[in-house]
């Protein structure tokens, strides 16, 4: 069990220009969660999936977000046309079906928008 | 909607001294309480959790006492390290209703003077 990893660690992009983020959860863990931190705040939700479901958006996640978990492993969380509003952490955790509750987070990857 | 409030930052101590971050919350249900620590550089880590009213929780010599009647979830520490100095964060999770989301609170910064 390595926990859950992000990549990439850092990115810095123009705007204007699509980002796309991958999160690899725990290996046994059904649940994967998407989160948004910006400075000096606590993590937002954004998004979950149930395996490859995903069940779940909060209405910060705007028509240039989209995230997908094809295969019910690692998810992707793309973003078009990116703005400065964009510059955050984004986090991806995971957790058991059985214990959703308890969630695993990632390093998150921080998203520099110029 | 449900919420999580806790003590702005940042709290400076001395090594040794007391801690005490406040958290309040506010929730349908009956949610589950946690603490998260966020180290320089770091992801999130799970630091205690409770998931009933009277639970306490405690890790690493933190510790934190589900109140239901004053719903509030305060996290202390009887002596802190240098070490200890991190962001903390307060959070709820609120079961089948709220999808297992995790809702943070903004995070108190702590700095342990040696």
């Amino acid at each position: 069990d390595t926990g859950v990893s992000q990549d990439p660690r850092h990115k810095i992009t123009k705007r204007g220009q699509n980002v796309t983020f991958r999160c690899d959860p725990i290996s046994e863990h059904n649940r994967l969660y998407w989160y948004r931190q910006t400075l000096g705040q606590g993590p937002e939700f954004l998004t979950y999936f149930q395996n490859e479901a995903q069940l779940e958006k909060s209405r910060l996640l705007s028509d240039r977000f989209s995230a997908e978990r094809p295969k019910g492993s690692f998810s992707t969380l793309e973003i078009q046309r990116t703005e400065q509003g964009d510059s955050a952490m984004y986090l991806c955790a995971s957790s058991m079906t059985e214990r959703p509750d308890t969630q695993y987070f990632g390093p998150g990857t921080r998203l520099t928008v110029l | 909607g449900n919420s999580v409030t806790q003590m702005e930052g940042p709290v400076t101590l001395s090594e040794e001294a007391f801690l005490t971050i406040n958290c309040t919350y506010t929730a349908t249900g009956y949610p589950s309480l946690f603490w998260y620590v966020q180290y320089p550089g770091e992801g999130l880590q799970l630091l205690l959790k409770a998931t009933k009213a009277d639970d306490k929780g405690s890790n690493k010599g933190f510790e934190a006492t589900y109140r239901k009647e004053t719903t509030s979830f305060h996290l202390e520490k009887g002596s802190v390290q240098v070490s200890d100095s991190a962001v903390y964060f307060c959070a709820l999770s609120t079961g089948n209703t709220g999808g297992f989301k995790t809702i943070f609170g903004a995070g108190t910064r702590l700095f342990v003077k040696a």
